[in-house]
């Protein structure tokens, strides 16, 4: 199992441009998340899926949309990128027990 | 409301010393507890876990922590530090429940350096 996939990896935007994040899990997972994470503030939830169908908001959402586009995939939408997103993106699925777990992470810039 | 307190965002021991990572929560339920650990440019993995049972919990690579109620403490520990011990530890708590969708909420994070 590869568990949770992210891509890209690495994406620098310049201020005003648009990108899409994907996350896809092989768990069967109901429930699906975004963080960010950004030095001293450890990690903050954007959005969250509680099932497939559903979207809600987390501490952090403005700026960004999201797509629970079926079980497997949660995708992070940023409409106008600015240099305060800049930051470490994570996805995470769960099931049972609370326990999270999590992708590799996107690094992206905003220049 | 729930929150994690984790004292001290960088921690220095010596290979092969006690490695005392400290974290508080509050919740207004029982909680579920967890450490995370992060290695430099990876995502989370779990290191262990509480949820009912058993007060101390033994998770991988040899660390352990201990849920005190009486003090809402979760601190982990390890006898002997390995260089490879090196990384990010996040402790976070969530109300528990056996349902799909729990809030998790994160502490900030404790930078563990190993000094050879």
């Amino acid at each position: 199992n590869a568990g949770v996939t992210q891509t890209p990896k690495f994406q620098v935007l310049k201020t005003g441009q648009s990108m899409t994040l994907q996350c896809a899990q092989d768990m069967n997972h109901n429930s699906m998340y975004w963080y960010r994470q950004d030095p001293g503030m450890g990690l903050r939830l954007i959005y969250y899926s509680a099932s497939e169908g559903t979207t809600d908001k987390g501490e952090v959402p403005n700026g960004y949309n999201v797509s629970r586009l079926n079980k497997r995939e949660f995708s992070l939408r940023l409409e106008s990128a600015a240099p305060s997103q800049t930051s470490v993106y994570f996805c995470a699925s769960s099931e049972r027990a609370n326990t999270q777990y999590f992708g590799p992470g996107t690094r992206l810039t905003v220049l | 409301a729930q929150s994690v307190t984790q004292l001290g965002s960088h921690v220095s021991v010596s290979e092969g010393a006690l490695v005392l990572l400290r974290c508080n929560y509050s919740s207004s339920v029982p909680p579920y507890l967890f450490w995370y650990v992060q290695y430099p440019n990876q995502g989370l993995q779990l290191l262990l876990k509480y949820t009912t049972g058993a007060t101390l919990v033994k998770g991988i690579n040899g660390f352990e922590a201990e849920f005190k109620k009486s003090e809402t403490s979760f601190h982990l520990t390890k006898p002997s530090a390995h260089m490879s011990d090196a990384a990010e530890y996040f402790c976070a708590v969530s109300e528990g429940g056996t349902g799909g969708y729990q809030k998790v909420t994160f502490g900030i994070g404790t930078k563990l350096q190993v000094i050879p």
